[in-house]
């Protein structure tokens, strides 16, 4: 069984661009949740999907960012317009109820 | 004040000691709380999970919650050099019927042989 599968593992953008982070679930996970990471801090919660919903997005950012996990494919975070601020660790976490096993990540760079 | 406090080490023991990692935590909605194990640039591993109070073992590796004190300890018997590592505690309310997890800033752990 595979575990949670993050990509790009890197990516870097220069300040503006999009960013696009990809998270496969575990199978037969239904739950994705996102974390940001910051350098020198712990993660921080940012939003939570179930298939086709976002459940709570309370961590997101109000603008430049937003999540979707489709009925097919992977769930997918957003950024717009990067700045140098979102420069950071982003993983992924599924879960079938409780518990929650986390990807590899996608470390962010924006130049 | 943070929700979830935990001293960030470093802590450096020498192989065969025993280890105790700890947070303290202030809401007392809490009921599940899970520690990990991060190695530098990779991803957190889920190490052990607990619900509410009460102890729980797996091979050299005990979790305790004491929810009257709002603390929660990680023990690590016979450390190695391979258990060094950043360690994370996290913690739930399940409100909603989902975790929404807070975590500790993280242990930095050093076994030296």
């Amino acid at each position: 069984n595979a575990g949670v599968m993050q990509n790009p593992r890197h990516l870097v953008r220069r300040r503006g661009q999009e960013a696009r982070l990809r998270c496969s679930p575990m199978k037969g996970h239904s739950h994705v949740y996102w974390y940001r990471q910051l350098p020198e801090e712990g993660l921080k919660f940012m939003v939570y999907l179930q298939k086709e919903n976002i459940i709570d997005e309370s961590g997101m950012p109000k603008e430049r960012f937003s999540a979707e996990f489709p009925k097919e494919g992977p769930s997918i975070l957003r950024i717009q317009q990067v700045v140098r601020g979102d420069s950071a660790a982003y993983f992924c976490a599924s879960s079938p109820t409780t518990e929650q096993y986390f990807g590899p990540g996608t470390r962010l760079t924006v130049t | 004040q943070k929700e979830v406090e935990q001293d960030p080490g470093p802590l450096s023991v020498p192989e065969g000691a025993i280890v105790s990692l700890n947070c303290t935590y202030s809401n007392s909605a809490f009921q599940y709380f899970m520690w990990y194990r991060q190695y530098s640039r990779k991803g957190p591993e889920l190490l052990m999970y607990t619900y509410s109070s009460g102890n729980k073992e797996d091979g050299r590796f005990t979790a305790q919650v004491d929810k009257s004190s709002k603390y929660i300890s990680l023990f690590i018997r016979d450390s190695q050099p391979s258990d060094s590592a950043t360690y994370l505690c996290a913690m739930s309310p399940f409100s909603g019927g989902y975790n929404k997890l807070i975590f500790g800033a993280g242990t930095r752990l050093a076994v030296h042989p």
